[in-house]
């Protein structure tokens, strides 16, 4: 089996870092990836990593440390667009399955 | 323009009533999957498939029939809709292997109400 756990709701300032932590049980894995929903929305890719470590792209910046089965994504100088859910995904085993999180609704106020 | 379609976007129907989702990529995706979206409970994967005549359950599957006769179409059937179908359905495709195979991309999604 497997169970992945973050934050249900986050709330923060324009301008402000936001971290959102995702841990993970898992038999088997092959990486982690993140991925953003705007309400009533699809889903949509963010950041995946399969080594530890830190990933950065623009103002978004994923970590994964294996050992901890841990990973967090960081959202930095937040914008208003920023309010969204945001899901951890963990791949499972080499048949390429993904399992997702509940999702951690992040909200930015002004 | 590379994409998931679903349709319908939106159905309303009655318990019993036989109904399909239809799902097509245009991206040559071998991998294509059915997620379901509650509240509270993220995305849950009802079927998946690896290629064309390969299909396999994912954690949800009861109630529920997919085909993949196509490398592009995977429609969901629910055979005899209940209301705990009640939901909202994406459809989403990726890359069998390689770097691809990690980045999902989602239809527009299919909400769905079974009286």
């Amino acid at each position: 089996g497997q169970s992945l756990e973050q934050p249900s709701e986050v709330t923060a300032v324009e301008g402000a870092i936001v971290q959102i932590n995702c841990t993970y049980q898992t038999s088997g894995f092959y990486g982690l990836s993140w991925y953003q929903q705007h309400d009533g929305g699809a889903p949509t890719f963010l950041s995946y990593n399969a080594l530890d470590g830190l990933e950065e792209t623009g103002r978004f910046s994923s970590f994964l440390s294996r050992s901890d089965s841990y990973g967090y994504l960081l959202l930095q100088e937040l914008q208003m667009k920023d309010s969204a859910s945001y899901f951890c995904a963990v791949r499972r085993s080499n048949d390429y399955k993904l399992s997702f999180g509940a999702g951690t609704t992040v909200t930015v106020r002004a | 323009e590379a994409q998931v379609t679903q349709n319908p976007r939106y159905l309303i129907t009655v318990t019993g009533k036989k109904l399909t989702v239809t799902c097509s990529q245009n991206m040559n995706h071998e991998y294509m999957s059915w997620y379901r979206q509650d509240p509270g409970l993220g995305l849950r994967q009802i079927y998946y498939s690896m290629n064309v005549e390969v299909t396999d359950k994912g954690d949800v599957p009861e109630g529920y029939k997919v085909s993949r006769k196509e490398k592009r179409n995977f429609p969901l059937i629910l055979e005899s809709p209940s209301p705990n179908q009640t939901s909202l359905y994406f459809c989403a495709s990726r890359f069998g292997g390689g770097s691809g195979a990690n980045v999902l991309t989602f239809g527009a999604g299919s909400r769905l109400t079974v009286l």
